[in-house]
């Protein structure tokens, strides 16, 4: 099934490791983002990209980096990690957003301790 | 700036109820609307959307109709299941101002239907 491709599903990871979390998609969409999921905040953007080899801060970008070397892939990356990033964590693409919104994938959940 | 504000939950209801969940939004351009279902542990899952004023949006027994002048995109249906208990997000795209157009997310309703 076309669609987005999210690894780890969850994730208990040490204060000051680093991590990187997975995204792929198949869809051949232009543009993609990180958005991350908290209890009465909604979803907040973190990084996007409007095409390969493009990126853009989001509205809490502080603490991760993204990059897009390809059309499929989307990795966001966690340098050092601190028990605010506990989250979930969506990724997800577009294609004319305008007409069909936003595909996303089933999150990774992530416990920073 | 372009924003979305949705009614606080959560909304519990019993099955067969019917269902509105209040959506209003502030943008510039000509946004298209969209709602997004968020079942337990699951991703987000686009329910319906609506491109122009007038257009009613529909899918699964849900309606929204887009009304520009009162700014408003209400999530509507006639009689909900236990299944339909989920977090539903109203969002918005303003099409056609310039720069990169992100979708802006309210903060999201729980319903809770009961049997």
């Amino acid at each position: 099934t076309a669609g987005i491709t999210q690894a780890p599903t969850s994730q208990i990871l040490a204060a000051g490791r680093s991590m990187t979390l997975r995204c792929t998609q198949d869809m051949r969409h232009n543009a993609m983002y990180w958005y991350r999921q908290d209890l009465g905040l909604g979803l907040r953007l973190i990084h996007y990209s409007n095409t390969a080899g493009t990126t853009g801060k989001g509205e809490v970008p502080d603490g991760y980096s993204v990059s897009r070397a390809n059309t499929d892939d989307f990795p966001l990356t966690l340098a050092s990690a601190v028990p605010s990033q506990t989250s979930v964590y969506f990724c997800a693409s577009s294609d004319r957003p305008g007409n069909y919104g936003y595909t996303f994938g089933s999150g990774t959940r992530l416990t920073v301790v | 700036g372009n924003s979305v504000t949705q009614m606080e939950g959560p909304v519990t209801l019993s099955e067969e109820a019917f269902l509105t969940i209040n959506c209003t939004y502030t943008a510039t351009g000509y946004p298209s609307l969209f709602w997004y279902v968020q079942y337990p542990g699951e991703g987000l899952q686009l329910l319906l959307k609506a491109t122009k004023a007038d257009d009613k949006g529909s899918n699964k027994g849900f309606e929204a109709t887009y009304r520009k002048e009162t700014t408003s995109f209400h999530l509507e249906k006639g009689s909900v299941q236990v299944s339909d208990s989920a977090v539903y997000f109203c969002a918005l795209i303003a099409v056609g101002t310039p720069g990169f157009q992100k979708l802006v997310f309210g903060t999201g309703t729980r319903l809770l239907v009961s049997p």
